[in-house]
């Protein structure tokens, strides 16, 4: 079936610094990739999304890029603030669980002033 | 802007209690899913439904029924609320199964057993 990896958090950084939040996943087919976003207190909102390979998704700042010959689509950002402080979500739909949206374990960014 | 509501932000329920979350949203969408978010263990896939009356088991569907009698509302009942039960519940739908269809989720319904 289908799995998503993300990197192991909490992450912690000062404002400005640069954001990477790993990502991998084991599918088959061809899946559409997805970033949500859970702020406090609040549900998920999506973040950005590829559906094919070498596609990048771009919100906010954010970049990741679905890079199907190793399987991942990392979360990137050059200069995170205060208010990106959040938990973050890579998700994949498709491949073997057609309709389901697969999640990784989710990864707590914290940033400081 | 598509709205998913959930009807219940807070609930405090004691153990043998019959439970119902309610989940609306407005963009006609097909698709409608209960997950539930636990630390650690990301978002799990509780039961999902693609049609009126139609419904599927996700990953964990054990303890749980789901009702979907028009488009709009899916609810989520618990026949008897157990304290493993106690968790962050969200709702989510989408326009239907064609690829990269974005989902969307309500804001979530924190449930406490006790």
């Amino acid at each position: 079936g289908n799995s998503v990896t993300q990197m192991e958090g909490p992450v912690t950084l000062s404002e400005e610094a640069f954001l990477t939040i790993n990502c991998t996943y084991t599918a088959t087919g061809y899946p559409s990739l997805f970033w949500y976003v859970q702020y406090p207190g609040e549900g998920l909102q999506l973040l950005l999304k590829a559906t094919k390979a070498d596609d990048k998704g771009s919100n906010k700042g954010f970049e990741a890029t679905y890079r199907k010959e190793t399987t991942s689509f990392h979360l990137e950002k050059g200069s995170v603030q205060v208010s990106d402080s959040a938990v973050y979500f890579c998700a994949l739909l498709g491949g073997t669980s057609y309709g389901k949206l697969t999640f990784g374990q989710g990864t707590i960014l914290t940033v400081h002033p | 802007d598509v709205k998913v509501t959930q009807s219940s932000r807070y609930l405090v329920k004691r153990t043998g209690e019959k439970v119902f979350l309610e989940c609306v949203q407005d963009m006609d969408h097909e698709n409608m899913f209960w997950y539930r978010q636990d630390p650690g263990l990301g978002l799990r896939l509780i039961y999902f439904s693609y049609d009126v009356k139609m419904k599927e088991k996700g990953d964990i569907p054990e303890g749980y029924s789901v009702s979907r009698e028009k488009k709009e509302r899916f609810s989520l009942i618990l026949e008897s609320a157990s304290t493993n039960q106690t968790s962050m519940y969200l709702c989510a739908s989408n326009l239907d199964w064609g690829g990269g269809n974005t989902i969307y989720f309500g804001e979530g319904s924190w449930l406490t057993v006790v």
